[in-house]
C-alpha cells in the first residue's frame, strides 16, 4: 500500500523558514518523481515544485521560485522541501504527491498534509 | 501557462438527481502519442486529502462507484454524478497534467438541494 507521510509543518514567522519531509513506502521510491502541492485555508489547490527521480531536474511554481529548494534522499525514501523567506501568503496544507508514472501522469497518492502558517 | 476554469463555483443538487460540472483549458491537453486528454477529476471531502475519481478525462479510477463519470476531449470536459448520493458532498476538482506547471481548476462545491 502506497503511503506519504508528511511532517515539518508549524507557525514561523513572515521571513522565516522551516524544512518539510515526506515519508513514502509502498512503492520504488527512487523510480519516481515527487512533487509538493499546497492548499491554502479555504482554498484551491496549488502545484508548487516537482524533483525528479535522480534529483537532477527540479521545478518550481512562479510563487515560490527563489525562495523553495527540494531535494529528496532514496536511502531513506524521503523527500524534503526547504521554505524560505517565508510569507503569509504561503501559509497553507502542503501535499506531498506522486504521480502514476515515473515522470507522467495524473496524482495518483497524496499524504494527508502537513500546515505550514506563517503569522506575527 | 494552461488555466482551468470551472463552472459552477457551486452546485446543489436532490438526492438521487445528476449532478455535472464543467471544466475548460485555456488550451488543448491533448497528448500526441495516445490521443487521450490529460485531464483528471479529484473530489475532496472536508478535512481530507484530494481522492481521484477519472484520468485520461473519462477513464475511472478503480473502486470509484459507476455513477462518476468523465467525458470531453481537448479543451472542454465535464464531470457527471448520475445519481447523487448523500457521501458525494464535496469539492470537485479539475486538473491537467499535460505540462508543467500542472494546474488546477478553482473547485465546483457540490451540495444536497
Amino acid at each position: 500500500e502506497v503511503q506519504l507521510v508528511e511532517s515539518g509543518g508549524d507557525l514561523v514567522q513572515p521571513g522565516g523558514s522551516l524544512r518539510l519531509s515526506c515519508s513514502a513506502s509502498g512503492f520504488t521510491f527512487s523510480s519516481y518523481d515527487m512533487h509538493w502541492v499546497r492548499q491554502a485555508p479555504g482554498k484551491g489547490l496549488e502545484y508548487v515544485s516537482t524533483i525528479s527521480y535522480n534529483e537532477f531536474s527540479t521545478y518550481f511554481a512562479d510563487s515560490v521560485k527563489g525562495r523553495f529548494t527540494i531535494s529528496r534522499d532514496n536511502s531513506k525514501n524521503t523527500v524534503y522541501l526547504q521554505m524560505s523567506s517565508l510569507r503569509v501568503e504561503d501559509t497553507a496544507i502542503y501535499y506531498c504527491v506522486k504521480r502514476w508514472g515515473y515522470s507522467s501522469g495524473w496524482f495518483d497518492y497524496w499524504g494527508q498534509g502537513t500546515l505550514v502558517t506563517v503569522s506575527s | 501557462d494552461i488555466v482551468m476554469t470551472q463552472s459552477p463555483d457551486s452546485l446543489a443538487v436532490s438526492l438521487g438527481e445528476r449532478a455535472t460540472i464543467n471544466c475548460k483549458s485555456s488550451q488543448s491537453v491533448l497528448h500526441s502519442s495516445n490521443n487521450k486528454s490529460c485531464l483528471a477529476w479529484y473530489q475532496q471531502k472536508p478535512g481530507q486529502s484530494p481522492k481521484l475519481l477519472i484520468y485520461w478525462a473519462s477513464t475511472r479510477e478503480s473502486g470509484v462507484p459507476d455513477r462518476f463519470s468523465g467525458s470531453g476531449s481537448g479543451t472542454d470536459f465535464t464531470l457527471t454524478i448520475s445519481s447523487l448520493q448523500a457521501e458525494d458532498v464535496a469539492v470537485y476538482y479539475c486538473h491537467q497534467y499535460y505540462t508543467t506547471p500542472f494546474t488546477f481548476g478553482p473547485g465546483t462545491k457540490l451540495g444536497i438541494k
